[in-house]
């Protein structure tokens, strides 16, 4: 168990629709990461957030969007979904912002398919 | 760019024998590498990860990996595997510091 905690696991919605996936990061970590997880595209950094700003943008859609909040949880949401959408996200955290010195810890992630 | 190439998709061993996967990295500057597990159904779990320093880094399960900045490479090894190491292992460079790219990940299959 790495500390870091996603819901839902699991997720079916139809196209079009909008989802809400939630990532409580491992207590004491400040930092908080989005990777989207597809079987065409392979594993792929979203954003990332540092106590509540964001710090860097990856591959993600105008579609989705995230949010760390004051509790340092965060959100990524996705809206106007897709089938291509269908995927496993992973949060992940960290105590420090960068990569360097730091350790990223990953959570087991939510499974979103979209019919 | 940075980029992780991991040439092997699938790789088979037998239990007891020793497993190595290649993993090669394209980065300007010093890099920050990594190893993680995922097994079926769970997340992605850190064996381990090399900053700087020895090349050679120890890391849980009885995984070890060496850098070798000439070859580009930080290849992964055990010298007797388990059953339990059936997973797929991804070989991940950390650029910008803020950002992992993984490699698209090698399948590992133990007969027995």
């Amino acid at each position: 168990d790495s500390g870091v905690t996603q819901t839902p696991k699991h997720l079916i919605t139809a196209t079009g629709q909008r989802v809400t996936l939630r990532c409580s990061p491992r207590s004491g970590d400040l930092s908080v990461y989005w990777y989207q997880q597809s079987l065409d595209q392979g594993l792929q950094f979203l954003i990332q957030y540092y106590n509540g700003e964001e710090r860097a943008k990856g591959n993600i859609l105008e579609r989705f969007s995230a949010q760390q909040f004051p509790d340092l949880h965060s959100e990524l949401n996705l809206s106007s979904l897709e089938l291509g959408d269908s995927a496993l996200y992973f949060c992940a955290s960290s105590v420090q912002q960068g990569i360097s010195g730091n350790t990223i810890y990953f959570g087991e992630g939510s499974w979103l398919t979209v019919v | 760019a940075q980029s992780v190439t991991q040439p092997d998709i699938h790789i088979t061993v037998s239990e007891g024998a020793s497993l190595e996967l290649r993993c090669n990295y394209s980065y300007g500057a010093t890099p920050y590498l990594f190893w993680y597990v995922q097994s079926p159904g769970q997340g992605l779990q850190l064996l381990l990860k090399y900053f700087s320093g020895d090349t050679l880094v120890q890391g849980i399960k009885g995984f070890e990996a060496e850098f070798k900045r000439s070859q580009s490479s930080f290849n992964l090894r055990k010298p007797s595997v388990h059953w339990s190491d059936a997973a797929e292992y991804f070989c991940a460079v950390g650029d910008n510091d803020y950002k992992l790219s993984f490699g698209a990940g090698t399948t590992v299959t133990v007969r027995a």
